[in-house]
């Protein structure tokens, strides 16, 4: 079993659908919980953060831990053309995080 | 502030051949990371520096990779023979020591195709 696993899409939505992004992972030690955007030939960049279970939102996206099923969510609201990339979960602890193999977002116009 | 910069951003070579790929970290961080990037695939962690040291090399191939941080700055990532599964994009990221350093700044990465 991969430490982290990720539905790798690929995701076409219509623009101003709701996005859901899953990840399950299997490492209990686990205590941050980060979500990397990765636009195409690009490295990828932190989009957000948390630490422990439960929501957080910044602005269109909403991240979501349950430690306790150990499932990590990422939801996008109002999708745009430009949320088209990859978004890569990555969970992990403190300055190492495990990837997962990220999932492919296309926001249709 | 200037970003992570990586060079070259694209190398071919023909398998048996050496490659090398430099990373110049942003100003100041201390910890440097070199993944592998497969198409397809999430970051996969090769080697982790602290300053000088090395934090974990327990992915990298060592009968082939080498990586090696000068003074704890710029930091050169080897393979040599090259093998053709070791086509993928090489990334560099670094990360601060303050607060709990939780986020990694990437460079554009150096694309490698071993033919």
């Amino acid at each position: 079993q991969k430490e982290v696993e990720q539905d790798p899409g690929p995701l076409s939505v219509p623009e101003g659908a709701i996005v859901s992004l899953n990840c399950t992972y299997s490492n209990s030690a686990f205590q941050y919980f980060m979500w990397y955007r990765q636009y195409s030939r690009k490295g990828p960049e932190l989009l957000m953060y948390t630490y422990s279970s439960g929501n957080k939102e910044d602005g269109r996206f909403t991240a979501q831990v349950d430690k306790s099923s150990k499932y990590i969510s990422l939801f996008i609201r109002d999708s745009q053309p430009s949320d088209s990339a990859t978004y890569l979960c990555a969970p992990g602890g403190y300055q190492k995080v495990t990837f997962g193999t990220g999932t492919k977002l296309q926001v249709i116009p | 502030e200037a970003g992570v910069a990586q060079s070259p951003r694209y190398k071919i070579i023909e398998k048996r051949q050496s490659v090398a790929f430099w990373c110049n970290p942003i100003s100041g961080h201390a910890t440097l990371y070199w993944y592998q990037q497969i198409l397809g695939q999430g970051p996969k962690l090769l080697i982790q520096f602290q300053n000088n040291g090395v934090v974990d090399d327990s992915q990298l191939p060592k009968d082939r990779f080498s990586a090696e941080r000068l003074k704890g700055v710029d930091s050169t990532l080897k393979i040599q023979p090259a093998k053709l599964e070791d086509s993928a994009v090489y990334l560099c990221a670094s990360s601060s020591l303050a607060g709990v350093g939780l986020e990694q700044f990437f460079g554009p990465g150096t694309r490698l195709t071993v033919l």
